[in-house]
């Protein structure tokens, strides 16, 4: 099917908005990824979800980030207060069982900037 | 800080050249080391992998060399194409994905 999709593509929020990033992984992939890359860097672990379970958040940079899974498919990934340390493309990727067994798949990005 | 180490940064090859890009880690823990590919606008895509118990693996121009004891891996691609132009990062895995900070690749035609 479909691979992993990701909206919106390319996010411009104002410095102090809050801002939410959608990630749709592929159907019946248990584990999901959300990643930061910076312009010229390779992506940065942000956080891990297996199902609806949260089990590593520790990549997240401040708590002003935060991410959720509620339904163990659709994940968001919500940044609020925007600062312009911020700007970068988030990845979501998506594998098919936990524990790091199976390939991560990567969605396209959502490229945010803020001014 | 960063837990796998890539160069070089950037580098240019001849169409039909050979590419050879080099990495290092220090966790032992890492079970799983693979290589992607990344164009301008795309997510990365997964080119090759390799399990630290395999010295090498080879798949189509790709070949992955790993060497275990020196905590260190290498990708060469053969005969590189103008469509190999990219940026490719190297990762190792626990569970979650550490990646090298990426070497863009430019093949003259």
């Amino acid at each position: 099917g479909a691979g992993v999709s990701q909206s919106p593509r390319y996010k411009v929020a104002k410095r102090g908005q809050d801002v939410a990033l959608r990630c749709d992984p592929i159907s019946g992939h248990v584990s999901l990824f959300w990643y930061q890359q910076a312009l010229g860097q390779g992506p940065e672990f942000l956080t891990y979800f297996q199902n609806e379970a949260q089990l590593d958040k520790s990549g997240l940079p401040s708590d002003r980030f935060f991410a959720e899974r509620p339904e163990g498919s659709v994940s968001t990934l919500k940044i609020q207060r925007t600062q312009q340390e911020d700007s970068a493309v988030y990845l979501c990727a998506s594998s098919l069982e936990g524990g790091g067994a199976y390939e991560q798949y990567f969605g396209p990005g959502t490229r945010l900037t803020v001014t | 800080q960063q837990q796998v180490k890539q160069s070089p940064q950037s580098l240019i090859v001849q169409k039909g050249g050979i590419s050879i890009i080099n990495c290092a880690y220090e966790n032992t823990a890492f079970d799983y080391f693979p290589w992607y590919q990344q164009f301008p606008g795309k997510g990365p895509a997964l080119l090759i992998a390799i399990r630290p118990d395999v010295s090498e693996k080879k798949e189509g121009r790709f070949t992955i060399s790993f060497n275990k004891s020196a905590k260190q891996f290498s990708l060469h691609i053969m005969d590189s194409q103008p469509g190999d132009s990219a940026t490719y990062f190297c990762a190792a895995r626990d569970y979650k994905l550490s990646f090298g900070a990426g070497t863009t690749v430019t093949v003259r035609a």
